[in-house]
C-alpha cells in the first residue's frame, strides 16, 4: 500500500502522559499537514509543512503541541501532559507542491482517548 | 474569511432515490471547492472538485455537484443513492495563506443515511 499511513491507529492515554504519533505520507509528496477531528465536526488545520519545514501553525496547536519533519519525510505529533480535550482523531495529510490542485490524500487516523 | 456552511447535520434517503447535500460558502473572490466523504474508518477521500472551469462537477460514485455564484452555493447531488453512499461528506473551500500555500478549511459535515 503507498497511501499515507499513520501509527499507532489508536491511542488510550491517562491524563497528563505524553504521546507521539506518526505519519508517512505518499513517497514523493513534499507537503505535509496535520488535522483534528473531533466527533461531529469537521476536520480543523493544525500545521503545515514543506519538506522539512513548518510553515503554519493553528493557535489550536498550543505549546504542549509540536510537531516535525525532521528529513522532509515522516512527520511526529507530539502531545504533552495530554488532556481530556486532547481527545480526538488526529489526521495525517499529503499532497505535491508543483501539483497542487486541493486534493489532499488522508491517512485513516490516529483516535486519541485520554482518561 | 473563507469558509463553509453546511446546513444539514444529517440526511436519510431510501436506496434509489435521489441525493442532495446542501453547501454554502463564504469568500470575497472566486473559491477553489471540494467535496470529501468519509466512510466509517476510512481516510477521507476527494469525490470532486471545482476550480473555476465548468460550473457543473461530476466525481466520483456519480456525484455530481453545480457551483451557484448567484446563491453561493455548492450542493451535492446524486440521482440515485446506493447503500454504499452511506459516509459523512464534507463541504471543503481552499484558502491560500500568506505565504501562498494553499491549505483546506472543512465544514462540520453531513452523515447520509441510505436505507433499504
Amino acid at each position: 500500500d503507498t497511501g499515507v499511513s499513520q501509527d499507532p491507529r489508536h491511542k488510550i492515554t491517562k491524563r497528563g502522559q505524553n504521546v507521539t504519533f506518526r505519519c508517512d505520507p505518499i513517497s514523493e509528496h513534499n507537503r505535509l499537514y496535520w488535522y483534528r477531528q473531533t466527533l461531529g465536526q469537521g476536520p480543523e488545520f493544525l500545521t503545515y509543512f514543506q519538506n522539512e519545514a513548518q510553515l503554519e501553525k493553528s493557535r489550536l496547536l498550543s505549546d504542549r503541541f509540536s510537531a516535525e519533519r525532521p528529513k522532509g519525510s515522516f512527520s511526529t505529533l507530539e502531545i504533552q501532559r495530554t488532556e481530556q480535550g486532547d481527545s480526538a482523531m488526529y489526521l495525517c495529510a499529503s499532497s505535491l507542491a508543483l501539483a497542487y490542485t486541493g486534493e489532499l490524500f488522508f491517512g485513516e487516523g490516529s483516535r486519541l482517548t485520554v482518561l | 474569511a473563507q469558509s463553509v456552511t453546511q446546513l444539514d447535520s444529517h440526511v436519510s434517503v431510501s436506496e434509489g432515490t435521489p441525493v442532495l447535500l446542501r453547501c454554502n460558502y463564504s469568500s470575497s473572490y472566486s473559491p477553489s471547492l471540494f467535496w470529501y466523504v468519509q466512510h466509517p474508518n476510512k481516510g477521507l477521500q476527494l469525490l470532486l472538485k471545482y476550480t473555476s472551469a465548468a460550473t457543473l462537477v461530476k466525481g466520483i460514485n456519480g456525484f455530481e455537484a453545480e457551483f451557484k455564484k448567484s446563491e453561493t452555493s455548492f450542493h451535492l447531488t446524486k440521482p440515485s443513492a446506493h447503500m454504499s453512499d452511506a459516509a459523512e461528506y464534507f463541504c471543503v473551500v481552499s484558502v491560500t495563506s500568506s505565504g501562498g500555500y494553499n491549505k483546506l478549511i472543512f465544514g462540520a459535515g453531513t452523515r447520509l443515511a441510505v436505507h433499504p
